[in-house]
Order: C-alpha cells, then sequence, then structure tokens
C-alpha cells in the first residue's frame, strides 16, 4: 500500500523559531509534492509545491524535496501564533503527476508567544 | 477568482436516510476531486473526474458511493442508506489538467454527522 508518513506531533516551537516537519512518502515513481496547512475546523489550504529536488522558498516557508531518500520537508522561517495549526503533507503517487493525493495524517505545530 | 464552494457546510441526518453534496470547482479547472476526512486524519481520496468522465474511484469507497459530474461544471456525491461510519468532512477539490503545475485547491467541505 503506497503511503505517505510523517513524524508524530505534536510540535511546538517559541515564537521566531524555524519550525521543521519531516514526510516520507512510499512510491518512487511520486513526482509531485504538496503541504497544506489546516486550521481547527477548516479544509486544507495549500501553502507549497514542489516538483523537483532541492529547495523551494516561499516567503518564510522553504520546502526541500529529496527523491533519492523519498523524503520531503518544510521549513517555516520566524514562526508566528499565527502558523498553529495542522501541515499535511500529500504526494501525487502516479507517474502522470496529476491525479488523487495520498495524505499523511498531519502534524500538529503550535508556536508559543 | 473565486474559490471552490460545497453546499452545504453542514448536514445532519438519521442513519439510513440519503445525503446529497454539491461542488463547484475554480472556473477554469477541468479536475474534480472528492475526498474525506476524519478526525486526526488526512484527507482520504474518494474519486475523481476530467471534465463529465470519472476517472478514478477508490477501491474502498462503498456502492452506496456515487458521484456525477454531468456537464463537467458542478458534481454532486451522494450517499444513500447513511451509516454512522460514514461521519465525515467531505472535501472537494479542483485542479487544471495538462499543465505545468498540479496543484489542487479545496473547498470548505461539508461537515456530515450520521445519528
Amino acid at each position: 500500500q503506497k503511503e505517505v508518513e510523517q513524524n508524530s506531533g505534536p510540535l511546538s516551537v517559541p515564537e521566531g523559531a524555524i519550525a521543521s516537519l519531516n514526510c516520507t512518502y512510499s512510491d518512487r515513481v511520486s513526482q509531485s509534492f504538496f503541504w497544506y496547512r489546516q486550521y481547527s475546523g477548516k479544509s486544507p489550504e495549500l501553502i507549497m509545491s514542489i516538483y523537483s529536488n532541492g529547495d523551494k522558498e516561499d516567503g518564510r516557508f522553504t520546502a526541500q524535496l529529496n527523491k533519492a531518500s523519498q523524503y520531503v520537508s518544510l521549513l517555516i522561517r520566524d514562526s508566528q501564533p499565527s502558523d498553529s495549526a495542522t501541515y499535511l503533507c500529500a504526494v501525487n503517487m502516479a507517474a502522470g503527476a496529476n491525479s488523487k493525493l495520498t495524505f499523511g495524517k498531519g502534524i500538529t505545530l503550535s508556536v508559543r508567544p | 477568482d473565486t474559490g471552490v464552494s460545497q453546499d452545504p457546510r453542514h448536514k445532519i441526518t438519521k442513519r439510513g436516510q440519503n445525503v446529497t453534496f454539491r461542488c463547484d470547482p475554480i472556473s477554469e479547472h477541468n479536475r474534480l476531486y472528492w475526498y474525506r476526512q476524519t478526525l486526526g486524519q488526512g484527507p482520504e481520496f474518494l474519486t475523481y473526474f476530467q471534465n463529465e468522465a470519472q476517472l478514478e474511484k477508490s477501491r474502498l469507497l462503498s456502492d452506496r458511493f456515487s458521484a456525477e459530474r454531468p456537464k463537467g461544471s458542478f458534481s454532486t456525491l451522494e450517499i444513500q442508506r447513511t451509516e454512522q461510519g460514514d461521519s465525515a468532512m467531505y472535501l472537494c477539490a479542483s485542479s487544471v489538467s495538462g499543465g505545468l503545475t498540479y496543484e489542487q485547491y479545496f473547498g470548505p467541505g461539508t461537515r456530515l454527522t450520521v445519528t
């Protein structure tokens, strides 16, 4: 069964720190990778997508992808209390790169003021 | 540019009743996906459409579930003879096909409670 694993939480960091969220996936043919943020009671909100090995930066967020190690991560710099949410890693496990997403269970981040 | 919309936002029903949910995707998106999310879990894929064609359906999906997208625009998800285990958030997402990116954008969801 194709799986996406996220390290167990919750994760708590002080305001201004770097939060590091990790994710591994089982299917080597996976081509597209996403991070979603989900506030309690709300739907997932796309915050980052990454398709190639290396780093991709967008504001305070950096996604890192290593296909050889089947590993994708999200770094949040200068963490703010408003970043407190559940972060979902999602992988498109299809050679065509554009179909259903397989999600991890998510990790809950708490940023302490 | 309006986002994905879903209706209703909340539905409470009694076991054994049928329910139908609607999803309107982002207007230029030709792919539409249905997911289900229970507490403490990530969304789980149910089915997806490209235009009006249903391209994939989860093997976990009971035959009590059916989805349509008759004109390639909005979609409906029907659950017949609801069970308490159907209680969940039902999420719709949309994306474009054939482009260089494959990002799926979610609607607000429909929260179903089966009593």
